[in-house]
Protein backbone atom coordinates (compact mmCIF):
# COMPACT_ATOMS: atom_id res chain seq x y z
CA UNK A 1 0.00 0.00 0.00
CA UNK A 2 1.09 3.68 -0.45
CA UNK A 3 3.03 5.52 2.29
CA UNK A 4 2.06 9.40 2.35
CA UNK A 5 4.34 12.02 3.79
CA UNK A 6 3.34 15.24 4.93
CA UNK A 7 5.59 18.31 6.26
CA UNK A 8 5.58 19.89 8.92
CA UNK A 9 3.44 18.68 11.48
CA UNK A 10 2.83 22.24 13.43
CA UNK A 11 3.18 25.05 11.99
CA UNK A 12 2.32 29.17 13.24
CA UNK A 13 2.47 31.50 10.83
CA UNK A 14 1.50 34.95 11.34
CA UNK A 15 -1.74 36.30 9.50
CA UNK A 16 -0.59 37.69 6.04
CA UNK A 17 2.16 35.29 5.73
CA UNK A 18 2.62 32.62 2.78
CA UNK A 19 1.68 28.98 3.24
CA UNK A 20 3.12 26.08 1.61
CA UNK A 21 2.48 22.30 2.54
CA UNK A 22 3.91 19.67 0.86
CA UNK A 23 2.53 16.16 0.27
CA UNK A 24 4.85 13.24 -1.12
CA UNK A 25 3.20 9.92 -1.87
CA UNK A 26 5.38 6.79 -1.86
CA UNK A 27 4.51 3.23 -3.21
CA UNK A 28 2.39 3.86 -6.27
CA UNK A 29 2.13 5.73 -9.24
CA UNK A 30 -0.34 7.94 -10.56
CA UNK A 31 -2.37 8.37 -7.36
CA UNK A 32 -5.36 10.65 -7.31
CA UNK A 33 -4.71 13.20 -4.34
CA UNK A 34 -6.34 15.08 -2.53
CA UNK A 35 -6.22 17.89 0.35
CA UNK A 36 -8.86 17.73 3.53
CA UNK A 37 -9.03 20.46 5.71
CA UNK A 38 -10.91 19.09 9.84
CA UNK A 39 -11.61 21.89 11.93
CA UNK A 40 -11.58 20.77 15.60
CA UNK A 41 -11.34 17.51 15.27
CA UNK A 42 -14.39 17.26 13.36
CA UNK A 43 -15.61 16.13 9.70
CA UNK A 44 -13.33 16.32 6.94
CA UNK A 45 -13.60 19.12 4.45
CA UNK A 46 -12.72 18.65 0.88
CA UNK A 47 -9.93 21.64 -0.72
CA UNK A 48 -8.66 20.33 -3.80
CA UNK A 49 -8.31 17.08 -5.53
CA UNK A 50 -5.88 16.17 -8.38
CA UNK A 51 -5.85 13.21 -10.36
CA UNK A 52 -2.75 13.73 -12.56
CA UNK A 53 0.23 16.29 -13.13
CA UNK A 54 -1.23 19.89 -13.31
CA UNK A 55 -5.05 18.94 -13.11
CA UNK A 56 -6.54 20.29 -9.98
CA UNK A 57 -10.38 20.33 -8.67
CA UNK A 58 -11.30 22.72 -6.18
CA UNK A 59 -14.24 22.10 -4.35
CA UNK A 60 -14.87 25.86 -2.25
CA UNK A 61 -13.87 28.75 -2.88
CA UNK A 62 -11.42 30.08 -0.30
CA UNK A 63 -7.87 31.12 0.24
CA UNK A 64 -6.21 28.69 -0.67
CA UNK A 65 -4.38 27.25 -3.97
CA UNK A 66 -3.29 23.67 -4.74
CA UNK A 67 -0.80 22.53 -7.32
CA UNK A 68 0.52 19.09 -8.64
CA UNK A 69 4.57 19.55 -10.13
CA UNK A 70 5.14 15.73 -10.27
CA UNK A 71 3.43 12.70 -10.19
CA UNK A 72 3.47 11.79 -6.14
CA UNK A 73 4.14 15.45 -5.28
CA UNK A 74 0.77 17.71 -3.96
CA UNK A 75 1.16 21.21 -1.97
CA UNK A 76 -1.22 23.20 -0.44
CA UNK A 77 -0.37 27.45 -0.59
CA UNK A 78 -1.56 30.70 0.23
CA UNK A 79 0.06 33.71 -0.75
CA UNK A 80 -1.18 35.55 2.60
CA UNK A 81 -3.04 33.49 5.43
CA UNK A 82 -6.03 34.90 7.06
CA UNK A 83 -7.38 33.57 11.04
CA UNK A 84 -9.60 31.32 8.93
CA UNK A 85 -7.24 29.34 7.73
CA UNK A 86 -5.76 27.47 10.82
CA UNK A 87 -7.04 23.98 11.13
CA UNK A 88 -5.57 20.43 10.70
CA UNK A 89 -4.69 19.92 7.00
CA UNK A 90 -4.75 16.36 5.40
CA UNK A 91 -3.20 15.19 2.81
CA UNK A 92 -4.50 11.75 1.09
CA UNK A 93 -3.99 9.61 -1.94
CA UNK A 94 -5.78 6.88 -3.54
CA UNK A 95 -5.74 3.92 -6.44
CA UNK A 96 -7.69 0.73 -6.56
CA UNK A 97 -10.99 0.59 -4.85
CA UNK A 98 -10.56 4.33 -4.41
CA UNK A 99 -9.06 3.71 -1.02
CA UNK A 100 -7.43 6.80 0.01
CA UNK A 101 -4.38 6.63 2.30
CA UNK A 102 -3.52 9.71 4.52
CA UNK A 103 -0.95 11.49 6.05
CA UNK A 104 -0.28 12.48 9.73
CA UNK A 105 -1.85 15.95 9.31
CA UNK A 106 -0.30 19.26 9.70
CA UNK A 107 -1.81 21.41 12.60
CA UNK A 108 -1.78 25.13 11.19
CA UNK A 109 -1.98 27.99 13.46
CA UNK A 110 -2.34 31.22 11.92
CA UNK A 111 -1.76 34.02 14.67
CA UNK B 1 -27.99 16.81 -0.32
CA UNK B 2 -24.39 14.68 0.44
CA UNK B 3 -24.51 14.34 4.27
CA UNK B 4 -23.33 11.73 5.99
CA UNK B 5 -24.73 11.22 9.06
CA UNK B 6 -23.17 9.57 12.07
CA UNK B 7 -24.04 10.29 16.71
CA UNK B 8 -21.20 12.29 17.78
CA UNK B 9 -20.61 10.21 21.01
CA UNK B 10 -20.62 6.53 22.25
CA UNK B 11 -19.32 5.45 25.79
CA UNK B 12 -18.73 2.17 26.37
CA UNK B 13 -16.90 -0.49 28.92
CA UNK B 14 -13.86 -2.24 28.17
CA UNK B 15 -14.83 -5.73 26.79
CA UNK B 16 -18.55 -4.94 25.63
CA UNK B 17 -19.65 -4.28 22.00
CA UNK B 18 -19.40 -0.69 20.63
CA UNK B 19 -21.49 -0.41 17.48
CA UNK B 20 -20.96 2.61 15.83
CA UNK B 21 -23.83 3.60 13.12
CA UNK B 22 -24.03 5.56 9.70
CA UNK B 23 -26.48 6.38 6.95
CA UNK B 24 -25.14 7.68 3.95
CA UNK B 25 -27.11 9.41 0.91
CA UNK B 26 -25.79 7.79 -2.07
CA UNK B 27 -27.46 5.08 -2.86
CA UNK B 28 -25.01 4.26 -5.98
CA UNK B 29 -21.85 4.20 -3.88
CA UNK B 30 -19.30 1.72 -5.15
CA UNK B 31 -17.43 1.20 -1.57
CA UNK B 32 -18.12 2.28 1.82
CA UNK B 33 -15.37 2.86 4.21
CA UNK B 34 -14.56 2.89 7.76
CA UNK B 35 -11.59 5.06 9.20
CA UNK B 36 -10.19 5.68 12.61
CA UNK B 37 -8.34 8.45 13.90
CA UNK B 38 -6.10 9.19 17.05
CA UNK B 39 -6.04 12.50 19.41
CA UNK B 40 -3.74 14.54 16.71
CA UNK B 41 -3.02 11.53 13.99
CA UNK B 42 -4.32 11.16 10.50
CA UNK B 43 -7.20 8.99 9.62
CA UNK B 44 -6.55 5.14 9.30
CA UNK B 45 -8.28 2.87 6.95
CA UNK B 46 -10.17 0.05 9.63
CA UNK B 47 -12.20 -2.02 6.85
CA UNK B 48 -14.39 -0.98 3.67
CA UNK B 49 -17.05 -2.71 2.12
CA UNK B 50 -18.41 -3.70 -1.62
CA UNK B 51 -21.71 -2.42 -1.86
CA UNK B 52 -23.23 -5.57 -3.30
CA UNK B 53 -21.98 -7.59 0.26
CA UNK B 54 -24.14 -7.55 3.31
CA UNK B 55 -21.83 -8.15 5.89
CA UNK B 56 -17.62 -8.11 6.41
CA UNK B 57 -15.85 -9.37 9.05
CA UNK B 58 -12.28 -8.74 10.12
CA UNK B 59 -10.92 -9.88 13.32
CA UNK B 60 -12.88 -7.60 15.96
CA UNK B 61 -14.54 -5.71 13.26
CA UNK B 62 -18.34 -6.41 11.62
CA UNK B 63 -19.40 -4.27 9.00
CA UNK B 64 -23.13 -4.59 8.33
CA UNK B 65 -24.22 -2.66 4.88
CA UNK B 66 -28.35 -1.97 4.70
CA UNK B 67 -28.34 -0.86 1.52
CA UNK B 68 -32.14 -0.30 1.36
CA UNK B 69 -32.00 1.60 4.37
CA UNK B 70 -28.55 3.52 3.39
CA UNK B 71 -27.33 2.09 6.82
CA UNK B 72 -23.84 1.29 7.69
CA UNK B 73 -22.49 0.40 10.97
CA UNK B 74 -19.32 -0.57 12.56
CA UNK B 75 -19.22 -3.29 15.38
CA UNK B 76 -16.32 -3.94 17.50
CA UNK B 77 -16.00 -6.82 20.15
CA UNK B 78 -14.31 -6.59 23.35
CA UNK B 79 -13.51 -3.20 23.04
CA UNK B 80 -10.06 -2.18 24.55
CA UNK B 81 -9.28 1.46 25.57
CA UNK B 82 -6.95 1.62 22.81
CA UNK B 83 -9.80 1.87 20.59
CA UNK B 84 -11.04 5.42 22.19
CA UNK B 85 -10.75 7.30 19.16
CA UNK B 86 -13.24 9.34 16.14
CA UNK B 87 -14.49 6.41 13.85
CA UNK B 88 -15.12 7.97 10.22
CA UNK B 89 -17.76 6.58 7.65
CA UNK B 90 -17.12 7.88 4.24
CA UNK B 91 -18.57 6.85 1.07
CA UNK B 92 -17.51 7.12 -2.59
CA UNK B 93 -19.74 9.45 -4.66
CA UNK B 94 -20.48 7.27 -7.78
CA UNK B 95 -19.05 8.91 -10.65
CA UNK B 96 -16.34 10.69 -9.14
CA UNK B 97 -13.06 10.14 -7.36
CA UNK B 98 -14.56 11.95 -4.22
CA UNK B 99 -15.78 11.00 -0.68
CA UNK B 100 -18.14 12.22 1.08
CA UNK B 101 -17.01 11.38 5.05
CA UNK B 102 -19.64 11.47 8.14
CA UNK B 103 -19.53 14.11 11.10
CA UNK B 104 -17.01 11.41 12.75
CA UNK B 105 -18.45 9.46 16.29
CA UNK B 106 -15.96 9.85 19.32
CA UNK B 107 -15.77 6.69 21.13
CA UNK B 108 -14.51 6.32 24.92
CA UNK B 109 -13.68 3.18 26.03
CA UNK B 110 -14.23 3.02 30.06
CA UNK B 111 -11.84 0.89 32.06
Amino acid sequence: SQTIHQWPATLVQPVGSPLSLECTVEGTSNPNLYWYRQAAGRGLQLLFYSVGIGQISSEVPQNLSASRPQDRQFILSSKKLLLSDSGFYLCAGAEAKNIQYFGAGTRLSVL
Amino acid sequence: GEDVEQSLFLSVREGDSSVINCTYTDSSSTYLYWYKQEPGAGLQLLTYIFSNMDMKQDQRLTVLLNKKDKHLSLRIADTQTGDSAIYFCAESLSGTYKYIFGTGTRLKVLA
